[in-house]
């Protein structure tokens, strides 16, 4: 199991705001080391969403935006799109025997 | 435009040692501040880290599977081989190798290959 815990899933209507949480310690999130975000489209490779936190890689829309606080994270979707149905993926760094660069459990996000 | 692509055998028996190759282009593992990784997803699972080499050499693995896995990279050829030894069923996944960089503290995946699905069976 991983260090970085999200909820299985959320949900929400076309235009609606959604958030996802990553939960973790004091050994990865806590420690000061940066929360990164990957969206994993159905059948298809994950592709980085967001770096360091709160970056944008050129081309992701500004609907996504990510923050972090303590010991979590967490990403945003605003005016959420039927397109933005995919399972979403934090990563950070542990300093814990639990595994060096993790990724977190994940989560479905549905556009109802 | 940086392109990574994964290739393999598709089934292995159990006990067998894996062995996948990374074919990249755009980019340079001798150029400072690069790195490669794998990483594999078993189907309807979560992601998981595997190995990483950057590109001095300096290897990284993930520390359930350090015993299994060997990381290299041939620069000239543009290629990075994951080998996995002793593979069992529950190794069935699809492996995703990933340029590794960083513009911030730390790093992070930004491109990814599409992936191969390795079925472990007998």
């Amino acid at each position: 199991q991983s260090v970085l815990t999200q909820p299985p899933s959320v949900s929400g209507a076309p235009g609606q705001r959604v958030t996802i949480s990553c939960t973790g310690s004091s050994s990865n999130i806590g420690a000061g080391y940066d929360v990164h975000w990957y969206q994993q489209l159905p059948g298809t490779a994950p592709k980085l969403l967001i770096y360091g936190n709160s970056n944008r890689p050129s081309g992701v829309p500004d609907r996504f935006s990510g923050s972090k606080s303590g010991t979590s994270a967490s990403l945003a979707i605003t005016g959420l799109q039927a397109e933005d149905e995919a399972d979403y993926y934090c990563q950070s760094y542990d300093s814990s025997l639990s595994g060096l660069y993790v990724f977190g459990t994940g989560t479905k996000v549905t556009v109802l | 435009q940086i392109t990574l692509k994964e290739s393999g055998p598709t089934l292995v028996k159990p006990t067998q040692t894996l062995t996948l190759t990374c074919t990249f282009s755009g980019f340079s593992l001798s150029t400072s501040g690069v790195g490669v990784g794998w990483i594999r997803q078993p189907p309807g699972k979560a992601l998981e880290w595997l190995a990483l080499i950057y590109w001095n050499d300096d290897k990284r693995y993930s520390p359930s599977l350090k015993s299994r896995l060997t990381i290299t990279k041939d620069t000239s050829k543009n290629q990075v081989v994951l080998t996995m030894t002793n593979m069992d069923p529950v190794d069935t996944a699809t492996y995703y190798c990933a340029h590794w960089t960083t513009v911030t503290r730390d790093w992070y995946f930004d491109l990814w290959g599409r992936g191969t699905l390795v079925t472990v069976s007998s």
